[in-house]
């Protein structure tokens, strides 16, 4: 079974400080994807990278896929406290990430 | 964008019973769904793979004789908990993959079951 390695797995932050989550693996996909999920409610699609060394933007959020296509990160600026949820990456195996748990505080 | 629903967002059955989750999508047809199970505090793990007029696909550990998919359309797909016990008790998640907008997955809302 393909892993998909995520870190930090907590992270408790203030408002406004900058913070990154990695997804790691050893093997190399076609496509990843990273989503957002609150307690009690399914995942939300945030993005999908396909290219190695792509980098995406949504807002605050930038994703970037590493160049072999084994990793990807995603770096928050100015957190918000409705950024707190779970972060987790999925690839195109159908695995999902061991996820982020990220809470701000104000 | 695509929507999937899920039916019931919760449910509480006794021990011994079984229960069906659905899963739809709503606004596309989707010939492949997949069913997840989550514990509090941790990732999605990919139960099986639900395939449109054909046998699922489970993973590795997950018992098909315990944990009943059926697709029969290609808007519905169900699980059927059957002999549900404590330790079922979980939230499980559905999601159908769109073909149509470069095979994205889009996710229902999850369905929390206890088992008393």
């Amino acid at each position: 079974t393909q892993l998909l390695e995520q870190s930090p797995q907590f992270l408790s932050i203030q408002e406004g400080e900058n913070l990154t989550v990695y997804c790691n693996s050893s093997s190399v996909f076609s496509s990843l994807q990273w989503y957002r999920q609150e307690p009690g409610e399914g995942p939300v699609l945030l993005v999908t990278v396909v290219t190695g060394g792509e980098v995406k933007k949504l807002k605050r959020l930038t994703f970037q896929f590493g160049d072999a296509r084994k990793d990807s990160s995603l770096h928050i600026t100015a957190a918000q406290t409705g950024d707190t949820g779970l972060y987790l990456c999925r690839a195109d195996k159908l695995i999902f990430g061991t996820g982020t748990r990220l809470q701000v505080f104000p | 964008g695509a929507v999937v629903s899920q039916h019931p967002s919760r449910v509480i059955c006794k021990s011994g019973t079984s229960v069906k989750i659905e899963c739809r999508s709503l606004d596309f047809q989707a010939t492949t769904m997949f069913w997840y199970r989550q514990f509090p505090k941790q990732s999605l793990m990919l139960m099986a793979t639900s395939n449109e007029g054909s046998k699922a696909t489970y993973e590795q550990g997950v018992e098909k004789d315990k944990f009943l998919i059926n697709h029969a359309s290609l808007t519905l797909s169900t699980l059927t908990v059957t002999s549900a016990h404590p330790e079922d008790s979980s939230f499980y998640i559905c999601s159908a993959r769109f073909e149509g907008g470069g095979n994205t997955i889009y996710f229902g809302e999850g369905s929390w079951l206890t088992v008393v």
